[in-house]
């Protein structure tokens, strides 16, 4: 069984500040992670993909997240955000060769000028 | 590379007609998936085939849902007759192993908003 839990969800900062999106995660097995995103009335974007190559995954657009095993946790960071990256965040989990994945319940990200 | 196209991007139509919902997937992607986004609850998978095979419709919620894959550039999934409560975005994605480890990434088109009123 998997799961993932979005801890926050709606998270505003202002312009060139730091992104923190908290994301925690259940697996049975060594779990694959992702994160997207989702621009208004767009699809689902990859930003990164984690799985277990390395614990700090550096994905498009400047974010990057990293993989915690001992937290059981994924959390997607930015140094500085930017206008643009106002949109919906989903964390993704997904259990060894299984291609269900499981969607968190996404994090709605305001950035204020 | 054109990513996943959808038709149509909206589609409006009313209690109990038919709807099919159109997807051609990656070229030289092997795994097709179909989702629903509700705000109520979120993503959710419905199918997804492997090389033109249904592996999983578990997610399916009732028999008035069928989907088909005739060959491994389309798609479509029917709604017969449609609900009100079927109303929803609806995704196809696909995938094929990256040679990166672990799960194969999904590509999503734009979706299909669909509205039954």
């Amino acid at each position: 069984a998997q799961s993932v839990t979005q801890l926050d969800s709606h998270v505003s900062v202002s312009e060139g500040t730091p992104v923190l999106l908290r994301c925690n995660y259940s697996s049975s097995y060594s779990p694959s992670l992702f994160w997207y995103v989702q621009h208004p009335n767009k699809g689902l974007q990859l930003l990164l993909k984690y799985t277990s190559a390395a614990t700090l995954v550096k994905g498009i657009n400047g974010f990057e997240a990293e993989f915690k095993k001992s937290e059981t946790s994924f959390h997607l960071t930015k140094p500085s955000a930017h206008m643009s990256d106002a949109a919906e965040y989903f964390c993704v989990v997904s259990s060894g060769s299984a291609r269900q994945l499981t969607f968190g319940s996404g994090t709605q990200l305001t950035v204020l000028p | 590379d054109a990513g996943v196209i959808q038709s149509p991007r909206h589609e409006v139509t009313e209690m109990g007609q038919e709807v099919t919902l159109r997807c051609k997937p990656i070229s030289g992607h092997d795994y097709l998936f179909w989702y629903r986004q509700t705000m109520m609850r979120g993503l959710e998978l419905l199918i997804y085939f492997n090389n033109n095979v249904p592996i999983d419709d578990s997610g399916m919620p009732e028999d008035r849902f069928s989907a088909k894959m005739p060959n491994a550039s389309f798609s479509t999934l029917k709604i017969q007759p449609s609900e009100p409560r079927d109303s929803a975005v609806y995704f196809c994605a696909s995938s094929s192993p990256d040679g990166a480890g672990g799960t194969d990434t999904q590509y999503f088109g734009p979706g299909t908003r669909l509205t039954v009123l």
